[in-house]
């Protein structure tokens, strides 16, 4: 298996510009977890899903940033427009329910906003 | 409000002197703790759990519900350990807060 698939692994874009994450989770998990990581704030959660369904999108910073999860293997982060301030490591995780709560993370894409 | 918080952005040890990685939280209930550890190019992973009680790589984490801290121990730092750590509280949902990291560096 390999793990959580994030893509693209580095993004550098232009202010304004739509920028789109995408993350692919582990087979059989059924929650899926979006996290902004930056120096200042460390590891936030921006939203999550429990069978491709938003549960929880209080830390989604603005209407600028959506998520979509259309199935069990597929989730994106899309952020329009985009702005230097969120640059930042974005990480897609899933979860098995059984878990335990134990996430397991993609490698993360990095975002650079110009 | 729950908050997980950890003091140290940088904590630097020489190789074989003890580790204490703090954290402390912030939450009414009873609390789920956990310490994910990121190394060098390597994703984000569980390192521990505080219901598991156990010992991984050396690293071991006591929940004091009196002090709110789960501290992050090891007797004799390795060069190995050096990396990025959280310490992680769930609160009795599937949602996570996070602190904001400790990086830990062993100085050889």
């Amino acid at each position: 298996d390999a793990g959580v698939i994030q893509s693209p692994r580095h993004e550098v874009t232009e202010m304004g510009q739509e920028v789109t994450l995408r993350c692919k989770p582990i087979s059989g998990h059924d929650y899926l977890f979006w996290y902004r990581q930056t120096m200042m704030r460390g590891l936030e959660l921006l939203i999550y899903f429990n069978n491709n369904v938003p549960i929880d999108d209080s830390g989604m910073p603005e209407d600028r940033f959506s998520a979509k999860m259309p199935n069990a293997s597929f989730s994106t982060l899309k952020i329009q427009p985009s702005e230097p301030r969120d640059s930042a490591v974005y990480f897609c995780a899933s979860s098995p329910s059984a878990s335990g709560g134990t996430q397991y993370f993609g490698p993360g894409t990095r975002l650079t906003v110009l | 409000a729950q908050r997980v918080t950890q003091p140290e952005k940088l904590l630097s040890v020489f190789k074989g002197a003890p580790v204490e990685l703090k954290c402390n939280y912030s939450y009414s209930g009873s609390p789920e703790l956990f310490w994910y550890v990121q190394y060098s190019r390597q994703r984000l992973q569980l390192l521990l759990r505080h219901i598991s009680r156990e010992s991984i790589k050396g690293f071991t984490a006591d929940l004091n519900k009196g002090e709110t801290s789960f501290h992050l121990k090891k007797p004799f730092a390795q060069e190995e350990d050096s990396a990025m750590y959280y310490c992680a509280l769930r609160p009795g949902t599937y949602k996570y807060i996070f602190g904001t990291g400790t990086r830990l560096k062993v100085l050889a």
